[in-house]
């Protein structure tokens, strides 16, 4: 099994629809994180969580919420998807090392 | 702000030729880490190979290596004896500030291997 797995893996959804992609990690990693990918943009930061409790917002995060349920499970928030935040999204974990990061194989969504 | 500068949009490099792709970085820290990701078409992320601010020496592993030009804050990755399968997205990322490890990520370069 994967150390960070993403669900789904693909979704199509309607504009205005809530949305939720789930990410669980077995690494044992505090540290969790959202990122989005569009072409030519390379990674930019939605949220991050060093903690249950401790949750930020990254450069990005207008339109997006995250719940923190267990120090194993983020998951990301479309409250009202719209067509620009077609895109992939990865969740990924670090360690206290500074250079451990494990990154989920990414869930590719489709807003129409 | 911390910045990461790719500006090679894409590459083309024969088989079992080397290859080189650019990554200048800017930070204001003194303690930062650099990345470098590959993306294959499948979409994940694969690290490659991680160099600290203060490693003297050039991390390598395996065909890849990094070399680090601290002073002009350049960070480009070498791929030697360059493989079909090397043909991907290739991201250079940095770590910010060390309390709040967010990776920033430059725009990519999409290398193609051929024959």
């Amino acid at each position: 099994d994967a150390d960070v797995t993403q669900t789904p893996r693909n979704r199509i959804t309607k504009t205005g629809k809530r949305i939720m992609l789930e990410c669980s990690q077995t690494k044992g990693h505090d540290r969790m994180y959202w990122y989005r990918q569009d072409p030519g943009l390379g990674l930019r930061l939605i949220y991050y969580s060093f903690d249950v409790k401790d949750i930020n917002k990254g450069e990005i995060s207008d339109g997006y919420s995250v719940s923190r349920q267990a120090q194993a499970k983020f998951s990301l928030s479309l409250e009202s998807a719209i067509p620009n935040q077609t895109a992939l999204y990865f969740c990924a974990t670090s360690d206290l090392t500074g250079y451990g990061y494990t990154f989920g194989s990414g869930t590719r969504l489709t807003v129409v | 702000a911390q910045k990461i500068t790719q500006t090679q949009p894409g590459m083309f490099v024969q088989e079992k030729e080397a290859v080189t792709l650019d990554c200048t970085y800017d930070t204001s820290d003194q303690s930062y880490g650099l990345f470098w990701y590959k993306q294959p078409s499948s979409g994940e992320m694969i690290f490659l190979i991680y160099q600290g601010s203060y490693d003297e020496q050039n991390a390598t592993e395996g065909r890849y290596s990094l070399n680090f030009q601290k002073a002009r804050k350049s960070a480009n990755l070498v791929i030697s004896a360059s493989q079909l399968g090397d043909s991907a997205m290739y991201f250079c990322a940095m770590r910010e500030a060390f309390n709040t490890d967010k990776l920033i990520f430059g725009t990519g370069t999409r290398l193609q291997v051929f024959p």
